[in-house]
């Protein structure tokens, strides 16, 4: 495996459920963000890790509980979700955050419906 | 806050002809930059700019920077299926570098 990858692709789950979107960077990279992308919206940062460390967390809900165990594994854990909650979660990988002309590299995204 | 706005939202042409699509702020962004993503992908990086008033090429596509660092173009000369997809830009803040995302521009190129 190269890059970034995402796993499941796909989603769907009702309000009661408990469910984990995983993130895996091959890059040797050492910051890693979740993102939730929404049709005709900028890109939302959700979550961003710097050595495993959680280094921004952008207000959001505590139904969204991410980890970070290594610098190349990243999981967002879902429970409780709200149908607004529907979206194409992203996550992507930087050399570190902070620094400025950096890229990130993004995963294909998991697609979260909500019931 | 600082707000990007790209303009236009949609934009649907036939093949060989030429566009522009913009991203703009009232604020200064110490670089910014252009990303494609298609459908069940990703967003991939396509440039970044830095110094005010660049402009880089990459094959068809023209990115600039605006003088003031304030704004950017991307413009695409005769456009080809390949291209169509959701633009992206994205400037950096000059505090701390955290970069803030437009919504982007859907294309589509109508072979």
């Amino acid at each position: 495996e190269t890059g970034v990858t995402q796993t499941p692709r796909h989603l769907v789950m009702g309000m009661t459920n408990k469910k984990s979107l995983k993130c895996e960077q091959h890059l040797g990279h050492n910051a890693m963000y979740w993102y939730k992308q929404s049709a005709k919206k900028p890109l939302e940062l959700m979550f961003v890790y710097n050595f495993k460390e959680q280094t921004e967390n952008n207000s959001v809900p505590s139904r969204f509980s991410p980890e970070c165990p290594n610098s190349s594994h990243l999981f967002l854990h879902l429970h409780t979700l709200q149908p607004e909650d529907s979206a194409l979660y992203l996550c992507a990988s930087s050399q570190g955050p902070g620094r400025d002309r950096e890229s990130q590299y993004f995963g294909p995204g998991t697609r979260l419906l909500v019931l | 806050t600082q707000l990007l706005e790209q303009s236009p939202q949609f934009l649907s042409i036939q093949e060989g002809e030429n566009l522009t699509v913009y991203c703009n702020s009232s604020s200064v962004f110490s670089s910014l930059q252009w990303y494609r993503q298609e459908p069940g992908e990703g967003p991939v990086l396509l440039v970044t700019v830095v110094t005010g008033g660049e402009v880089k090429k990459l094959k068809r596509l023209t990115f600039q920077f605006g003088d003031a660092r304030k704004d950017s173009s991307l413009h695409i000369t005769a456009a080809q299926p390949g291209d169509t997809g959701l633009y992206l830009c994205a400037g950096a803040s000059v505090s701390n570098y955290q970069l803030i995302w437009g919504a982007g521009t859907k294309l589509i190129i109508k072979p």
